[in-house]
């Protein structure tokens, strides 16, 4: 059974460029979430979906965005990028929605924004 | 809110017990997940337990639960140079949610 793909795995952007992140989740997991993962401030949630529709959402500006297809993948966007978004971006899938079962991780996508 | 409060390095030698401490906030939190992370790779599962629970046992694994306090710890038994990772305390969050800590790189020294 593959896990969880996220791609790209690495990119390099420049402040005020935007940048789309996709997952792929295990097959037949409805839900996919995101986290943000920086040194020292551990994994900062973005959002979840399930079954298309978001379901939660963290603390992070609306220049963060993301959308789940019918097939489960999901992607993140974020727009006007600052210095502050590097970091490692990760994705997760789950059986049901996040918070009742084990969440299964992608590699994650390292951006780094100069 | 929601918080999740782990010590940022532990450091032990081979073949002593590690123990990770970690507080919360969320009181309706029903599950507790301990996840491990080792260089360059995902997060993985490593264990769990549920709030009704007040200890559970897992090979070398130990976690203590203290709902009352808020208060969950994850111990490992003959701690082996393989078990040097990060480890993050995520506690689910009115069950909608999972909820991270800093995560505890844990060294281990041979």
């Amino acid at each position: 059974k593959a896990g969880v793909t996220q791609t790209p795995r690495y990119l390099i952007k420049t402040r005020g460029q935007q940048v789309t992140l996709s997952c792929s989740p295990i097959s037949g997991h409805r839900s996919v979430s995101w986290y943000q993962q920086t040194p020292g401030q551990g994994l900062q949630f973005l959002f979840e979906y399930f079954s298309e529709t978001q379901r939660n959402k963290g603390n992070f500006p609306g220049r963060f965005s993301g959308r789940q297809f019918s097939n489960s993948r999901s992607e993140m966007n974020v727009s006007t990028l600052e210095l502050g978004d590097s970091a490692l971006y990760l994705c997760a899938s789950s059986l049901e929605q996040a918070g009742r079962g084990e969440l299964f991780f992608g590699e994650g996508s390292r951006l780094t924004v100069l | 809110g929601e918080d999740v409060e782990q010590s940022l390095f532990l450091s032990v030698r081979e073949g002593d017990s590690s123990v990770i401490n970690c507080t919360y906030t969320d009181s309706s939190s029903t599950y507790l997940y301990w996840y491990k992370q080792e260089p360059g790779a995902g997060l993985q599962l490593l264990t769990y337990i549920f709030s009704n629970m007040d200890m559970k046992q897992d090979q070398r694994l130990t976690v203590l639960l203290n709902k009352k306090d808020k208060h969950l710890s994850l111990r490992i038994a003959d701690t082996q140079t393989g078990d040097s990772a990060i480890y993050f305390c995520a506690p689910s969050v009115r069950g909608f949610k999972t909820i991270f800590g800093a995560g505890t790189r844990l060294f281990v020294k041979a």
